[in-house]
């Protein structure tokens, strides 16, 4: 009974380069959610999707950062040309069609290092 | 003000002993709790979800709201040293027509109990 999956576990990327983080839900939720932890600071809601939907995305940062939940596929969490601030664990959530939306499980996170 | 606010620790305590983590807020749209755990590297794990006001017990822990006070806290009883990890209070808000995806973290407690 596999669980939500992340990956890569870690990743690291040199400043300008692209990063691409994978999340495959709990099988059958059809809610993702993305979140992001900065060293010292509690975890932030980054952006909420369905099935090729993208719900609400007001916690994202306006350039550079893109999410994706294709039909077919994990979702996916696209930031290009990365900065050192952008160091950080991105962690996955999901839940499924008909429940609470904030009953959610979550992945085991991607630790991103820019250099 | 933070929107959420919890003591980081580090808590150290014996095993056995009752352990009380907190959390305040400010926002009195939090109607939803919920209380997360993650250990060291992984991600967070649900432990227990509450939205009323009083106490809702789950084996060895118990998790107790006050929304008069906006104060919402986590005994855990006979701690035990597999306990140790950083506990993690969340919220959402009431939505018209369902629940609110948008959790607001703390930014977690870190506990070690030492055998």
């Amino acid at each position: 009974n596999a669980g939500v999956m992340q990956n890569p576990r870690h990743l690291v990327r040199r400043r300008g380069q692209e990063a691409r983080l994978r999340c495959s839900p709990v099988k059958g939720h059809s809610h993702v959610y993305w979140y992001r932890q900065l060293p010292e600071e509690g975890l932030k809601f980054m952006v909420y999707l369905q099935k090729e939907n993208i719900i609400d995305e007001s916690g994202m940062p306006k350039e550079r950062f893109s999410a994706e939940f294709p039909k077919e596929g994990p979702s996916i969490l696209r930031i290009q040309q990365v900065v050192r601030g952008d160091s950080a664990a991105y962690f996955c959530a999901s839940s499924p069609l008909g429940h609470r939306t904030d009953t959610q499980y979550f992945g085991p996170g991607t630790r991103l290092t820019v250099l | 003000q933070k929107e959420v606010e919890q003591d980081p620790g580090p808590l150290s305590v014996p095993e056995g002993a009752i352990v009380s983590l907190n959390c305040t807020y400010s926002n009195s749209a939090f109607q939803y709790f919920m209380w997360y755990r993650q250990y060291s590297r992984k991600g967070p794990e649900l432990l227990m979800y509450t939205y009323s006001s009083g106490n809702k017990e789950d084996g060895r822990f118990t998790a107790q709201v006050d929304k008069s006070s906006k104060y919402i806290s986590l005994f855990i009883r006979d701690s035990q040293p597999s306990d140790s990890a950083t506990y993690l209070c969340a919220m959402s808000a009431s939505k018209s027509g369902g629940s609110n995806y948008k959790l607001t973290f703390g930014k977690g407690t870190l506990l070690t109990v030492n055998p």
